[in-house]
């Protein structure tokens, strides 16, 4: 079965330092891996995806995200923070091909907090 | 364009009420997308329709959850005899076709049942 683990709830980080947030997947065959952000009151935006292309994956706003199959990991990151990526953010497995279409498996999300 | 609209955006509901909640999806996407995110969750699939054919209603918790699309694009969840564990935020997501992996996302509908 697919599934991701979000290893952190809560990460907390200093304006202008680097973020990483942690994700391990679990998946029966090749993944297809997402982050989505999800700002209070705005809908969830894809932020990038791995679909077996690059192992490195860039996405929106400096965010890039690395697919490591030996570790099973899709970890987060951002050279320099902002304070507008204080968010929860999500990691995001597609479920297996079934009637023709695809689910998306959430993590349970971790808060990203950015202090001055 | 405009993206994916959902309304009302917030619903506070007395227990046993039945509500109507409404999602307009992107024009010209097939698919769409119910999910429920409970406080402090990620969300969690609830039901998928390709254009007015409900594919697949799986994640929908009990019989008093109920979704359609009857023309192919607006779609509406009902929720029947509300109970304080309806409390979640409804997510409506679209996609252009069946096999498009890329879901775009409504801001969602506050319900909250007291």
């Amino acid at each position: 079965a697919q599934s991701v683990t979000q290893l952190d709830s809560h990460v907390s980080v200093s304006e202008g330092t680097p973020v990483l947030l942690r994700c391990n997947y679990s998946s029966s065959y090749s993944p297809s891996l997402f982050w989505y952000v999800q700002h209070p009151n705005k809908g969830l935006q894809l932020l990038l995806k791995y679909t077996s292309a690059a192992t490195l994956v860039k996405g929106i706003n400096g965010f890039e995200a690395e697919f490591k199959k030996s570790e099973t990991s899709f970890h987060l990151t951002k050279p320099s923070a902002h304070m507008s990526d204080a968010a929860e953010y999500f990691c995001v497995v597609r479920g297996p091909y079934s009637g023709g279409y695809n689910k998306l498996i959430f993590g349970a999300g971790t808060r990203l907090a950015v202090h001055p | 364009g405009a993206g994916v609209s959902q309304s009302p955006r917030y619903k506070v509901a007395k227990r046993g009420q039945d509500v109507a909640l409404r999602c307009d999806p992107i024009s010209g996407h097939v698919s769409l997308f119910w999910y429920q995110q409970a406080l402090g969750q990620g969300p969690e699939f609830l039901t998928y329709f390709q254009n007015e054919a409900q594919l697949d209603k799986s994640g929908l918790p009990s019989d008093r959850f109920f979704a359609e699309r009857p023309e192919g694009s607006v779609s509406t969840l009902k929720i029947q005899r509300t109970q304080q564990e309806d409390s979640a935020v409804y997510l409506c997501a679209s996609s252009f076709d069946r096999s498009s992996y890329e879901q775009y996302f409504g801001p969602g509908t506050r319900l909250t049942v007291t």
